[in-house]
């Protein structure tokens, strides 16, 4: 089972809402990303989780919140977001690089379309 | 993070080989050569990856350059499935993968 798993496909939220997205992968990997994707660009990275903590934050604004409660499992938390925040949001999941390293593939999910109006 | 430069855009007619070319000149000795693509309206998907050798798989070819700072992605016979953005990444010991802007593959009947 190479596949990650993200919910919902499809959220609308208002600018004071608060929604989560959710990842699951049950390949035994310990990195998890997420990327936001915006048309027309290529996705640009957001976070990292190693190992269930975070690694990398790629100096995202805090209405993102990310959360990893296990190795299977992956959050993000959205309050107080913007219409500018509209986007594909991409989870992703690989082996953390403490293993032996040869070239560690990522495996996306097909991503959830996020509209903020 | 070494950078990679592909063309914006490439064109090819459905049954012959593609060769998508990635140069990369700041390649350090411990990167790895990643392609991925993303059809539209989907997540990207891994097609190969590669150190020094040239490697096949049953989606494509990868060709490395000797001096590694260039790399050529070849889909031996294109289909229409294959229209799609091909990313060409640099992936050192870091969990970081760093997405490029990309070729954008037309392929026609």
């Amino acid at each position: 089972d190479t596949e990650v798993t993200q919910t919902p496909k499809h959220l609308v939220m208002g600018m004071t809402n608060k929604k989560s997205l959710k990842c699951e992968q049950h390949m035994g990997h310990r990195a998890m990303y997420w990327y936001k994707q915006k048309a027309k660009k290529p996705p640009e990275l957001m976070f990292v989780y190693s190992y269930e903590k975070l690694s990398i934050n790629e100096s995202v604004p805090s209405r993102f919140s990310p959360e990893c409660p296990n190795s299977s499992l992956l959050n993000l938390h959205l309050h107080a977001l913007q219409p500018e925040d509209s986007a594909l949001y991409l989870c992703a999941s690989s082996q953390a690089n403490l293993v032996p390293y040869s070239g560690n593939t990522i495996y996306f999910g097909e991503g959830s379309w996020l509209t903020v109006v | 993070d070494a950078k990679t430069t592909q063309p914006n855009s490439m064109e090819s007619n459905e049954e012959e080989p593609v060769h998508l070319p990635c140069n990369h000149s700041t390649i350090s000795g411990t990167d790895y050569i990643h392609w991925y693509r993303q059809l539209p309206s989907q997540g990207p998907e891994y097609v190969i990856h590669g150190l020094t050798s040239n490697v096949n798989n049953r989606m494509a070819s990868l060709a490395i350059a000797e001096d590694r700072k260039s790399s050529t992605l070849i889909l031996h016979r294109a289909t229409l499935r294959d229209a799609a953005v091909y990313y060409c990444i640099l992936r050192g010991r870091t969990d970081k993968l760093i997405f490029g802007t990309g070729t954008r593959l037309q392929v026609f009947p």
